[in-house]
């Protein structure tokens, strides 16, 4: 899979927005950009993904830089339950599996 | 409770046991992942099915890793002879692959410690 970059750990006050960024440098044209969390002692789950247009949903925001080579996730109220650790993830066209790399552990301070 | 479900949720086993780990996908999922999580890392991908199709294993550490899904729907990972550096979370995954694209649900996972 195509590497991405990503903070080792950021602090964000609550109430605040978390921005959350994340280097793709080597992310090809058809390649999207997936964004999962993990909260402490569960599965990771499904934040959001896209291509080249910004994305919104209930839970964050995507912003894809023009180049593509990079991204940032934005939760714009973050609360204590959006500590987690953050995963960025660029997969090969194609590929079925995702690769998690290390990720940004992102703590939410009251 | 419409989720991945995964049982146990911890496991201890003593050197050279076997194991198996269940997976219940949601209803309906075609595809099916399983992935292995050591302590303070992310998880890394095991095994891949499309019903009950293994298409991918690559990510199987050693032979003593073994994953079925004979009906297409629950799955089992097995570990025989178990061995200390087993020892990591491991997750289950299932998607629609309808488009093709990548969201997965994961479960909780199960906790293996070996002694």
């Amino acid at each position: 899979d195509a590497k991405t970059t990503q903070p080792p750990s950021m602090d964000c006050a609550e109430g605040r927005a978390a921005n959350l960024p994340c280097n793709h440098s080597t992310i090809s044209g058809n390649e999207y950009v997936y964004w999962y969390r993990q909260i402490h002692s569960q599965g990771p789950q499904y934040i959001i993904h896209g291509l080249k247009n910004n994305e919104t949903n209930e839970m964050a925001s995507l912003i894809i830089t023009e180049d593509r080579k990079s991204s940032t996730l934005i939760l714009p109220h973050a609360t204590l339950r959006d500590t987690a650790v953050y995963y960025c993830i660029d997969p090969l066209f194609g590929n079925e599996k995702l690769t998690f790399g290390t990720g940004t552990r992102l703590t939410i301070i009251p | 409770g419409a989720g991945v479900s995964q049982s146990p949720r911890y496991k201890v086993a003593k050197r050279g046991q076997d194991v198996a780990l269940r997976c219940d996908p949601i209803s309906g999922h075609v595809s099916l992942f399983w992935y292995q999580q050591a302590l303070g890392q992310g998880p890394e991908f095991l095994t891949y099915f499309q019903n009950e199709a293994q298409l991918d294993k690559s990510g199987l550490p050693s032979d003593r890793f073994f994953a079925e899904r004979p009906e297409g729907s629950v799955s089992t990972l097995k570990i025989q002879r178990t061995q200390q550096e087993d020892s990591a979370v491991y997750l289950c995954a299932s998607s629609f692959n309808l488009d093709r694209d990548l969201i997965q649900y994961f479960g909780a996972g199960t906790r293996l410690s070996v002694l």
